[in-house]
């Protein structure tokens, strides 16, 4: 069946523009991650979703940073006012919830600021 | 303090050497370890996971989980240079809170 898919897989941006980055969870799913890594770093959680309760956002570097789940499907991750370190790959993963939880990875958004 | 702590390396083996790869948690709650691998380019795939205390083998890999001591380990014989990638470990306490990870360590088997 269809995996976790994210869009563009690739974005070039202006310092100070807007972004947007798209995730498709695996249908069912009602867990979806946010996670960044960048170059040479190790994975850096975001935000987690699950089902209808409130999102943990405890790992959102700033208040540039938020995003959305849709009717429990579709996730959009925002960034505002970008900055160069803002550049990393930003991964998505789903998985059902329930133990051991396994995660099924998307194949990422490079997102370069310059 | 983060709840999952790895040595980010980069760890370098020569080829056939056994590699023990290691974290360390805080969270008393976990009961589900595992171990995700993840090569250049491309998002983490699920490795194997353990549950509680105990080792669990999969051909050259070992996962074992020490709860005393919250430790948890991924051993790989015979190491090959396709398992050249970063690991990352994860613990997931059940009823639907959030699988942490460590930043992953990222190893290299040279030939």
């Amino acid at each position: 069946g269809a995996g976790v898919s994210q869009s563009p897989s690739n974005k070039v941006t202006e310092k100070g523009k807007d972004v947007e980055l798209r995730c498709d969870p695996i249908s069912g799913h009602t867990a979806l991650y946010w996670y960044r890594q960048s170059l040479g770093q190790g994975l850096e959680f975001l935000i987690y979703f699950q089902g209808n309760s409130a999102p943990d956002k405890s790992g959102l570097p700033s208040d540039r940073f938020s995003a959305e789940r849709t009717g429990g499907s579709v996730s959009t991750l925002t960034i505002q006012r970008t900055q160069q370190e803002d550049s990393a790959v930003y991964l998505c993963a789903s998985s059902s919830g329930l133990a051991p939880d396994t995660q099924y990875f998307g194949p990422g958004t490079r997102l370069t600021v310059l | 303090q983060k709840e999952v702590e790895q040595d980010p390396g980069p760890l370098s083996v020569p080829e056939g050497a056994i590699v023990s790869l290691n974290c360390t948690y805080s969270n008393s709650a976990f009961q589900y370890f595992m171990w995700y691998r993840q090569y250049s380019r491309k998002g983490p795939e699920l490795l194997m996971y353990t549950y509680s205390s105990g080792n669990k083998e999969d051909g050259r890999f070992t996962a074992q989980v020490d709860k005393s001591s919250k430790y948890i380990s991924l051993f790989i014989r015979d190491s090959q240079p396709s398992d050249s990638a970063t690991y990352l470990c994860g613990g997931f306490s059940g009823g639907y809170q959030k699988v942490t990870f460590g930043t992953g360590t990222k190893l290299q088997v040279i030939p």
